[in-house]
């Protein structure tokens, strides 16, 4: 079955523009998140949803982020005015349900580059 | 607060020998705990978890992972290794208190040299 999609893969874009990133979930997971992973980090969470709505967007860095999720199914994260320190690539991930014991299934990620 | 330390940023091991990655983990409630590993250009692939039960969890590849309440800690083992098996591997936790997110190790490169 078809994994978790994330497009694009790769995204270059000019300081103080927009971006959207998007993410197909695994169908029926009802749990979405998504992470940003520098250069020689870990991945840090940016924002949850369960169903349709944020139940957690405490790692949503500045009010430049912002995360939907209208039908419950695919996700889109949007950046405002981007800048060079954006750059990092962006994870998504699913899971069947929102529970602590179930595992999260990653996309293979947007590298985002803003120069 | 909740965190997770990888003390080792790459370890190194010959085709064959066991191997061991170490992780340990702090949470305020009790943990959920995971094994993820990545690949270069490739997203992060789920290898096992802890959840309750036996201290030993046996996950893919033949990778497998003792839970160690004392020491807080979940370390990542093998008996053999691979030269396939190099790449990034991530411990990760989830906290019964507040699950709503993982957190992530700062992750170590495996390097198993034929």
């Amino acid at each position: 079955g078809a994994g978790v999609s994330q497009t694009p893969s790769n995204k270059v874009t000019e300081k103080g523009k927009y971006v959207e990133l998007r993410c197909d979930p695994i169908s029926g997971h009802t749990a979405l998140y998504w992470y940003r992973q520098s250069l020689g980090q870990g991945p840090e969470f940016l924002i949850y949803f369960q169903g349709t709505g944020a139940a957690d967007d405490s790692g949503l860095p500045n009010d430049r982020f912002f995360a939907v999720r209208p039908e419950g199914s695919v996700s889109t994260l949007k950046i405002q005015r981007t800048e060079r320190g954006d750059s990092a690539v962006y994870l998504c991930a699913s899971s069947l349900r929102g529970t602590g014991d179930t595992e999260a299934f990653f996309g293979q990620g947007t590298r985002l580059t803003v120069v | 607060a909740q965190s997770v330390a990888q003390p080792e940023d790459q370890v190194n091991v010959a085709e064959g020998n066991p191997l061991t990655v170490k992780c340990t983990y702090s949470v305020s409630g009790n943990p959920y705990l995971f094994w993820y590993v990545q690949y270069p250009n490739r997203g992060l692939q789920f290898l096992l978890k802890y959840i309750t039960g036996d201290n030993l969890v046996k996950g893919s590849y033949g990778f497998e992972a003792e839970f160690n309440k004392s020491q807080t800690s979940f370390h990542l083992k093998k008996p053999s290794a691979l030269v396939s098996d190099s790449a990034l591997y991530f411990c990760a936790v989830r906290d019964t208190a507040n699950f709503n997110k993982f957190y992530f190790g700062s992750g170590t490169k495996l390097n198993v040299k034929p």
